[in-house]
């Protein structure tokens, strides 16, 4: 199957500064990438659709400035969380958009957990 | 708009089978996913069903659509201690370049 890889998998960070995590699709090219967060024991909330060559899409209530999506290339989303706090920890998690086959199918990265202190 | 419910918790013993269940409440999806979440790591997918099917079958997975109910389910043949992990059915968002719903999760615990 399609391999979505993140990079880091886990940064612990000072509260104020900027954050810059990768997605990738490794075989396979994604116009469609999907940033997700995931709390404690919760659901995945989808916080914004990463879209290839033009502007993200955000969910009603996430802040486009506070989290900064570039989809520069068909294998490349980042998420930068600017000025971070405390309660941006979190686990983020992307997923890129394959519509190659018989379903478009989202193949999930392994997350990055962000602890801010 | 729209919420993607699940139970919480099961557990069951190896060897039993297991049954999660969800309940959805858009009518319109036209797919419906079950995803499996191991500690830490992303999410797999495991199984969808098209929403104009009432079954679908793929080896130890048996999914059961009910869409008078929107109910949802997930039968897990055999239950090994390695399917241990939250699962979560989603459901696709008509109009959208195919973005999902997730229910809530469950958490599957196997005992010995």
């Amino acid at each position: 199957g399609a391999v979505v890889s993140q990079h880091p998998s886990r940064v612990i960070c000072k509260s104020g500064t900027s954050v810059k995590i990768e997605c990738r699709s490794l075989d396979f090219q994604a116009t469609t990438m999907f940033w997700y967060r995931q709390f404690p024991k919760q659901s995945l909330m989808l916080m914004a659709t990463s879209n290839e060559g033009s502007k993200a899409t955000y969910e009603q209530g996430v802040e486009k400035d506070k989290f900064l999506i570039n989809h520069a290339s068909l294998t490349l989303s980042t998420l930068t969380v600017t000025s971070a706090h405390p309660e941006d920890s979190s686990f983020y998690i992307c997923s890129a958009l394959n519509k190659t086959g018989g379903i478009n199918e989202q193949f999930f990265g392994p997350g990055t957990r962000l602890t801010v202190l | 708009g729209e919420d993607v419910e699940q139970s919480l918790f099961l557990s069951v013993r190896e060897g039993d089978s297991s049954v999660i269940n969800c309940t959805y409440t858009d009518s319109s999806s036209t797919y419906l996913y079950w995803y499996k979440q191991e500690p830490g790591a992303g999410l797999q997918l495991l199984t969808y069903i098209f929403s104009n099917m009432d079954m679908k079958q793929d080896q130890r997975l048996t999914v059961l659509l009910n869409k008078k109910d929107k109910h949802l389910s997930l039968r897990i043949a055999d239950t090994q201690t390695g399917d241990s992990a939250i699962y979560f059915c989603a459901e696709s968002i008509p109009g959208t370049a195919s973005k999902l719903t997730f229910g809530t999760g469950t958490r599957l615990q196997v005992t010995l």
